[in-house]
């Protein structure tokens, strides 16, 4: 069964850089049709997709939040990363990994599933 | 890119079915057939209900149901449980490799 676990500091201090890491267990992570993707829900609001990543490196952002974000893999260690510099208390926040398909496979596409647990950043000083 | 509209909040009572809509524009929903349903409990993280607008994955009762029409996707719950009381996502690819969601739902079961 396919599981996802987010870890990285749960608070960040604002103009810094916010870092976390979703590791995989129990399938691939070069797994082909499938994209790793991060989302994030701020306290009480909805979801926000940032960003996903297929293990080639291959990359797509959300255009407002593009100028602040890198993702990246190592498919060593089953592992993706989230990097988004320049935060302040607005990027405070559930932050999910999930699986992602991001292309069409036998007519199935754009869905995230499974997600992780979720883990809370705060930005404060 | 703002997100898709969806009610703040439905309700419904045990039994009955309620109906959750997720308006788009003609370049996310309207154009792809591929709107997918999240239920999230509270402190949990979202789960897949609903992909490619109609299709449930394995382990979804069958009283989830989604369709769409024009630039509105909807979720159909049938035969409501209190378990079914959470809050709902919609999303939508956008184009451009992008993907957005909508504001979320929250279902109250009487």
């Amino acid at each position: 069964q396919l599981q996802l676990q987010e870890s990285g500091p749960g608070l960040v201090k604002p103009s810094e850089t916010l870092s976390l890491t979703c590791t995989v267990s129990g399938g691939s992570i070069s797994s082909s049709n499938f994209h790793w993707g991060w989302i994030r829900q701020p306290p009480g609001k909805g979801l926000e997709w940032i960003g996903s990543i297929y293990y080639s490196g291959s990359t797509y952002y959300n255009p407002s939040l593009k100028s602040r974000v890198t993702i990246s893999v190592d498919t060593s260690k089953n592992q993706f990363s989230l990097k988004l510099s320049s935060v302040t208390a607005a990027d405070t926040a559930v932050y999910y990994c999930a699986r992602h398909r991001a292309h069409c496979s036998a007519g199935s596409c754009y869905w995230f599933d499974p997600w992780g647990q979720g883990t809370l950043v705060t930005v404060s000083s | 890119q703002s997100a898709l509209t969806q009610p703040r909040s439905v309700s419904g009572s045990p039994g009955q079915s309620v109906t959750i809509s997720c308006t788009g524009t003609s370049s996310d929903v309207g154009a792809y057939n591929h709107a997918s349903w999240y239920q999230q409990h509270p402190g949990k993280a979202p789960k897949l209900i609903i992909y490619d607008v109609i299709k449930r994955p394995s382990g979804v009762p069958d009283r989830f149901s989604g369709s769409k029409s024009g630039n509105t996707a909807s979720l159909t719950i049938s035969g409501l449980q209190a378990e079914d009381e959470a809050d709902y996502y919609c999303s939508s690819y956008a184009g451009s490799y992008t993907w957005m969601f909508g504001g979320g739902t929250k279902l109250t079961v009487l």
